[in-house]
């Protein structure tokens, strides 16, 4: 069946450093790809998606693209911030199964001053 | 957008007793899903709670356990039924239009412990 592998955390970064999460993904069609994030305290919101191949998803300054190839959704941001401390999770969904997300295991972001 | 509510946020519940958790959007949705997330994993997929019918439930997960009720586009409920401290876990419901470009929407959850 269809899984999704990311990066165990907790990720420790300073202010303006570079992050990365990497994900990978199993499916068995061409699924769409996404990246969601729990703030502290608050719901999951999706952050970001890629619907195809090649596509770059990019919000708030991460960004990610679907790489069919190499089967990866990696997430990154050039400079983050304090308040991007988070759990980030990478989850797909196959194109007849909207709604229905398979989640990777999630991966704490710690950002520190 | 959707806001999705949940109740109750937490709670702590004794074994065999059962708990209903309401989940109510601020707009008309087309979807609504129940998921769970237990102790240091990630989230799993319960069911797609169907309005007027019986909901859809993924591998592992039965109604007789899990029974959930959506009477209308806005509301659903999922009780978790004769619980054990295995069920301790965070429920979580979401929503959507289910639509291709449509944003499926979490509520923040219902952490429940079984003692």
């Amino acid at each position: 069946g269809d899984s999704v592998t990311q990066m165990e955390g907790p990720v420790t970064l300073s202010e303006e450093a570079f992050l990365t999460i990497n994900c990978t993904y199993t499916a068995t069609g061409y699924p769409s790809l996404f990246w969601y994030v729990q703030y502290p305290g608050e719901g999951l919101q999706l952050l970001l998606k890629a619907t195809k191949a090649d596509d770059k998803g990019s919000n708030k300054g991460f960004e990610a693209t679907y790489r069919k190839e190499t089967t990866s959704f990696h997430l990154e941001k050039g400079s983050v911030q304090v308040s991007d401390s988070a759990v980030y999770f990478c989850a797909l969904s196959e194109t007849d199964s909207w709604g229905k997300l398979q989640f990777g295991a999630g991966t704490q972001v710690v950002v520190t001053p | 957008s959707a806001v999705i509510s949940q109740k109750p946020s937490r709670d702590i519940c004794q074994r065999g007793t059962s708990l209903t958790i309401q989940c109510q959007v601020d707009s008309q949705v087309t979807m609504m899903f129940w998921y769970r997330q237990q102790p240091g994993q990630s989230l799993t997929l319960i069911a797609t709670a169907n309005q007027g019918s019986e909901a859809t439930y993924e591998s592992g997960f039965v109604i007789d356990k899990f029974p959930i009720s959506r009477p209308n586009l806005t509301f659903s409920t999922l009780t978790v039924s004769n619980m054990s401290p295995e069920d301790s876990s965070i429920y979580l419901c979401s929503g959507g239009q289910g639509v291709p470009s449509g944003e499926l929407f979490f509520g923040e959850g219902s952490r429940l412990t079984v003692l």
